[in-house]
């Protein structure tokens, strides 16, 4: 099993519509967790933190559940801009440990 | 506030040439720094990361090696390059210590010939 799996897409969504992502991961032990944005042929931008409480930035939902170890990602409103490829991101599970592990990514593409 | 930054921007170089990709952050101190590849269509797969001047913790045996002479300098080499070093070369930084969010440079894309 992969350390963190996203479904690869790519997901076509309609301009103003909601879309939403998951991301699982293997490590029961893993503290933090991250969702990032990467624009073709650029670098990975950090989104947002996900927080046990779920957490909330403007358009952006995130949300972790630590008991089936997924965490989503929701877009309401989706704008032409949102187009990208989204990274679900975990760390490695021992305090002390540097080191983050990243998903393959999803594909988004917002349809005008 | 903090930036990051790596240069060339893009390079092109012949199998068996060396190489020498250079990182820098300002803005902070005694940064966790990283370096990663991604292959095209492929996802991140972290190479070296360093804790502190000196110190180099690498992931992936390869004909890769860093170096990180300054609290804020990490630099990617190799002796001799392979084609399947060719991809998309990302330095990275957190404020350390674990955990922290990550963040990355502008990268280098490296085409070995």
């Amino acid at each position: 099993r992969k350390e963190v799996e996203q479904d690869p897409g790519p997901f076509n969504v309609p301009e103003g519509a909601t879309v939403a992502f998951n991301c699982t991961y293997s490590n029961s032990a893993s503290q933090s967790f991250f969702w990032y944005r990467q624009d073709c042929r650029k670098e990975p931008k950090l989104l947002m933190s996900v927080y046990s409480s779920g957490n909330e930035d403007g358009r952006f939902t995130a949300q972790l559940n630590r008991a089936s170890q997924y965490i989503s990602l929701l877009i309401r409103d989706s704008k032409l801009s949102d187009s990208a490829t989204y990274l679900c991101v975990v760390n490695a599970g021992n305090f002390g440990n540097e080191k983050l592990t990243f998903g393959t990514g999803t594909r988004l593409t917002i349809i005008p | 506030s903090q930036t990051i930054h790596q240069w060339p921007a893009t390079l092109v170089q012949p199998v068996g040439s060396p190489l020498s990709l250079e990182c820098t952050v300002e803005g902070t101190s005694n940064p966790n720094l990283y370096w990663y590849r991604q292959a095209a269509g492929r996802g991140l797969q972290l190479l070296f990361y360093s804790v502190g001047i000196g110190q180099i913790s690498s992931e992936v045996p390869q004909n890769l090696s860093a170096s990180r002479p300054q609290d804020r300098q990490f630099i990617l080499s190799s002796k001799k390059l392979l084609l399947s070093d060719s991809g998309f070369y990302l330095c990275a930084w957190s404020p350390g210590p674990s955990p922290h969010e990550q963040y990355f440079g502008p990268g280098t894309r490296l085409t070995v010939t």
